[in-house]
């Protein structure tokens, strides 16, 4: 099973400020790995698959790159809908699908 | 587009079972790759499993298997996952999730989720 981590686990931002979050796999996963973001309450949203391409109505904001066992999310100038949990996956290997334990961006 | 609907809450004593459904709109249902994930109280996400329609195969992952059933109902366009021998570690939001609709024979990500069913494993 590869193991996702992502880091930090909380990240503090103030608005119109940037972010970058990490994620990082236990082997390599090739580009095959997506981001999500989640509200509390509310279900994820896909943000980025195949490591770079954003989901359907995502902001350009919101960029992914990397490859392998190293990735990151790069949002650009945090809006106040941005304060929420992101969590990686990967879908290369499976049998099981697997996430990151999550990066909270906090105002 | 596609849209998923789960059941509603569920409350169930622990050593029972407990079925959950998500009935989807949009897309071709016969040759969807649906998943089964859940997030116990302020944790991440666990895969627990998927049917991938085109086969006509369901996948589990390791920590389920023997315990979790993925079912679909062509006729009805739900898709169910019922997990039994329930403790209180079961105790969790499940969420069911679809692919891509253009992709049929692959566990990829998951662009569209329903809003989640609570399942509360109490005595």
């Amino acid at each position: 099973e590869i193991v996702m981590t992502q880091s930090p686990a909380t990240l503090s931002v103030s608005p119109g400020e940037g972010a970058t979050l990490s994620c990082r796999a236990s082997k390599s996963v090739s580009r095959n790995l997506a981001w999500y973001q989640q509200k509390p309450g509310q279900a994820p949203r896909l943000l980025i698959y195949d490591t770079s391409a954003r989901a359907t109505g995502i902001p350009a904001r919101f960029s992914g790159s990397g490859g392998g066992t190293e990735f990151t999310l790069t949002i650009s100038s945090l809006q106040s809908e941005d304060f929420a949990v992101y969590y990686c996956q990967q879908y290369d290997s499976w049998p099981p699908l697997t996430f990151g334990g999550g990066t909270k961006v906090e105002i | 587009q596609v849209q998923l609907v789960q059941s509603g809450a569920a409350v169930k004593k622990p050593g029972s079972s407990v079925k959950v459904s998500c009935k989807a709109s949009g897309g071709n249902f016969a040759t969807g790759v649906f998943s089964w994930v859940r997030q116990a109280p302020g944790q991440g996400f666990e895969w627990i499993g998927g049917m991938m329609g085109y086969y006509g195969t369901a996948i589990y992952a390791q920590k389920f298997r023997g315990r979790v059933l993925i079912t679909t109902d062509d006729s009805t366009t739900t898709v169910y996952m019922e997990l039994s021998s329930l403790t209180s570690e079961d105790t969790a939001v499940y969420f069911c999730a679809r692919g891509p609709v253009d992709i049929q024979t692959s566990m990829l990500f998951l662009e569209y989720w329903g809003q989640g069913t609570l399942v509360t494993v109490s005595s």
